[in-house]
């Protein structure tokens, strides 16, 4: 089935320093690609997202590129904020007809400090 | 837009009640899903719907039912408390066409305390 692997947490990065969290999938058919970003107390958010190879998404700062060949969707960010610390969830949904589940990592939790 | 909202925030049970966690949205989406949030374990789905009158399993089903009368609306139902239940639940929405298809908009949360 499909599953999305993402690096572990927590992150801990100082204000302005370089963001990369790391997250592969699989998936059988084509899958769309996610960033959710759920900040303390909140629910999830939709960040970015991409719907086919050599997509980018990108919101806030934040970008995502779609990696058929590596089945890769790695975020990244150039200067973090406090604003930023969050816990991070990939997820995907598979491209097959009717399908709208999504299939989440397990989130990697981003601390940010000034 | 209200978007997605979900009642009550909080809960507090003892083993064997049950309970009805509400959930409505007003973007007239026809797809809407629970799930679980475990620490470590990401979210887990429990329940989904299609549309009204259509409801399937996700990967956690046991010990939960829901129903689909309307397209606003989507209660799930505890039937009998668990402390395995303790947890935090997402309530999410989505169109199924158009430009944010596959997009979920996702509830506040309710935290799900069972003694």
């Amino acid at each position: 089935g499909d599953s999305v692997t993402q690096m572990e947490g927590p992150v801990t990065l100082s204000e302005e320093a370089f963001l990369t969290i790391n997250c592969t999938y699989t998936a059988t058919g084509y899958p769309s690609l996610f960033w959710y970003v759920q900040y303390p107390g909140e629910g999830l958010q939709l960040l970015l997202k991409a719907t086919k190879a050599d997509d980018k998404g990108s919101n806030k700062g934040f970008e995502a590129t779609y990696r058929k060949e590596t089945t890769s969707f790695h975020l990244e960010k150039g200067s973090v904020q406090v604003s930023d610390s969050a816990v991070y969830f990939c997820a995907l949904s598979d491209s097959g007809a009717g399908s709208y589940q999504l299939t989440f990592g397990k989130g990697t939790k981003l601390s940010v400090i000034p | 837009n209200a978007g997605v909202t979900q009642t009550p925030k909080f809960q507090v049970l003892k083993t064997g009640q049950s309970m009805t966690l509400q959930c409505a949205q007003d973007m007239n989406h026809e797809y809407m899903s629970w799930y679980r949030q475990d620490p470590g374990m990401g979210l887990r789905l429990i329940h989904y719907s299609v549309g009204a009158g259509i409801t399937d399993q996700g990967e956690v089903p046991n010990g939960y039912n829901v129903s689909r009368s309307t397209t606003e609306d989507f209660p799930l139902r505890l039937l009998s408390a668990a402390p395995s239940q303790t947890s935090v639940y997402f309530c999410a929405s989505s169109p199924t066409s158009g430009r944010s298809y596959n997009e979920q908009f996702f509830g506040p949360g309710t935290r799900l305390t069972v003694l």
